[in-house]
């Protein structure tokens, strides 16, 4: 398994719904971000959370971090269709701190 | 603020041939970093440059594959004898002070290799 694996892989809602995507890692991480990438595009970074933070608020988005489950999980709240997009989760490892290592993603669709 | 400029957009390659695929970063960083991405898959790191250094190519196959950020002009993605297997889509990303505070990327190169 490698570091960063999204769950589920994929999720379809309606509009209006809330989505819960996950994240889980395996080695301790100074801190975790998460990105967005529309069709053939490249990624947009939304948020970071640091080791040391618990909760992070950002518009519609809800981040959480749990080092003792070595896990994270994105809360988009009220989605729109605009939101369809895949979602990575990405760390950035605490010994080799260099550069982020990035998980598989969740396709996230919102139906109209 | 132009942003991450990545060119060409699309290449097409014949095998054996080179590809050069190119990266400016937004004004002010100097962290460069390479990412491959295959369908329906996540980035896999390649390397990790700064100014006129590799920091980290441990994610470069050890043939064929060549990076460089040079004191003037954008980072240089070269890919030797290209294959079948090289077909993907490259992204570059730039920080203004490394990995900690998040990454801007490119729109990435699509290579294929017929």
């Amino acid at each position: 398994s490698q570091q960063g694996e999204e769950d589920p892989q994929a999720l379809s809602i309606q509009e209006g719904e809330n989505a819960t995507m996950n994240c889980s890692y395996k080695t301790s991480i100074n801190n975790l971000q998460w990105y967005r990438q529309n069709s053939g595009r490249g990624l947009v970074h939304l948020i970071l959370i640091r080791s040391n933070e618990r909760e992070k608020h950002s518009g519609r988005l809800r981040v959480t971090l749990d080092t003792s489950k070595k896990s994270s999980s994105l809360l988009i709240t009220a989605s729109r269709a605009a939101d369809t997009a895949s979602y990575f989760c990405a760390t950035l490892k605490e010994t080799s701190g260099s550069r982020l290592t990035f998980g598989e993603g969740t396709q996230l669709t919102v139906n109209p | 603020n132009a942003g991450v400029m990545q060119n060409p957009r699309h290449l097409v390659r014949r095998r054996g041939q080179e590809a050069r695929l190119r990266c400016s970063p937004m004004k002010g960083h100097s962290h460069v970093y390479w990412y491959r991405q295959l369908p329906e898959e996540g980035l896999k790191f390649m390397v990790y440059l700064q100014k006129e250094n590799i920091i980290d190519e441990s994610g470069m196959p050890k043939e064929r594959f060549s990076a460089e950020f040079p004191k003037e002009g954008p980072s240089i993605l070269r890919i030797q004898q290209v294959v079948r297997g090289d077909s993907a889509a490259y992204f570059c990303a730039s920080s203004p002070w490394g990995a900690n505070y998040g990454y801007t990327f490119g729109s990435g190169t699509r290579l294929t290799v017929v």
